[in-house]
């Protein structure tokens, strides 16, 4: 069974920069694609984008084009986002989800990054 | 692409409850539709892939469906237990670049 772990709490200063790393076990990441999903405090479900680890093809929301960047290492599992100037508004639980070959997805338990000054 | 959810639904436990997402900008059918569970203070979870799978764990209880007349995908839950509430989303795709798309969110109360 997929299990995904995400990196601890992050607290930051505006304009400053994040990233969060979500790993993988219970299998490797070919054939199957991982994004990246934000919910801001007691705010739905925000997409801002994919990797294809195989590809190495992303797809960013146009919100988060030129500001996030969305890597992964097939040789670790391990995927990594980052979001680059941080304003108040980027405050949120950050969640890696993984989508297997069959169409389900699986989801990481979410890193909260506080930006504050 | 938009999906639209009621903000709030309730019913009774044992009873059976659905939730609608209806599309706008696009044919709900031209792409799958999935549905998440997020409990309070918990991460989300799956509960439909690709219309109407249930990954495994997830009790025959739930079940999804897409109607086209309507442009809605729903999400039905029978024999509702009070361990079904929940917020749901529903989320497709933007079908000009398979960018993901979540529907607003429906709260769902047992009581």
């Amino acid at each position: 069974q997929v299990q995904l772990v995400q990196s601890g709490t992050e607290i930051k200063k505006p304009g400053s920069s994040v990233k969060v790393t979500c790993k993988a076990s219970g299998g490797t990441l070919s054939r199957k694609t991982i994004s990246w999903v934000r919910q801001a405090p007691g705010q739905g479900l925000e997409w801002m984008g994919r990797i294809i680890p195989t590809l190495g093809q992303t797809n960013y929301a146009q919100k988060f084009q030129g500001r996030g960047t969305i890597i992964a290492d097939r040789s670790t599992s391990t995927a990594y986002m980052g979001l680059s100037s941080l304003r108040s508004e980027d405050t949120a639980v950050y969640y890696c989800v993984l989508t297997d070959g069959s169409g389900n997805s699986h989801w990481g338990q979410g890193t909260l990054v506080t930006v504050s000054s | 692409f938009i999906l639209t959810q009621p903000h709030s639904v309730s019913e009774s436990p044992g009873k059976t409850v659905t939730i609608s997402c209806t599309g706008s900008g696009g044919s709900i059918a031209s792409n799958y539709v999935q549905w998440y569970q997020q409990r309070p203070g918990s991460a989300p979870t799956t509960v439909i892939f690709e219309n109407n799978q249930r990954p495994s764990g997830v009790p025959d209880r739930f079940s999804g469906s897409i109607d086209t007349s309507s442009n809605a995908a729903s999400l039905t839950i029978s024999g509702l237990k009070t361990e079904d509430e929940a917020d749901f989303y529903c989320q497709s795709f933007d079908a000009s670049n398979q960018n993901w798309v979540f529907g607003g969110g429906t709260k769902l109360t047992v009581l």
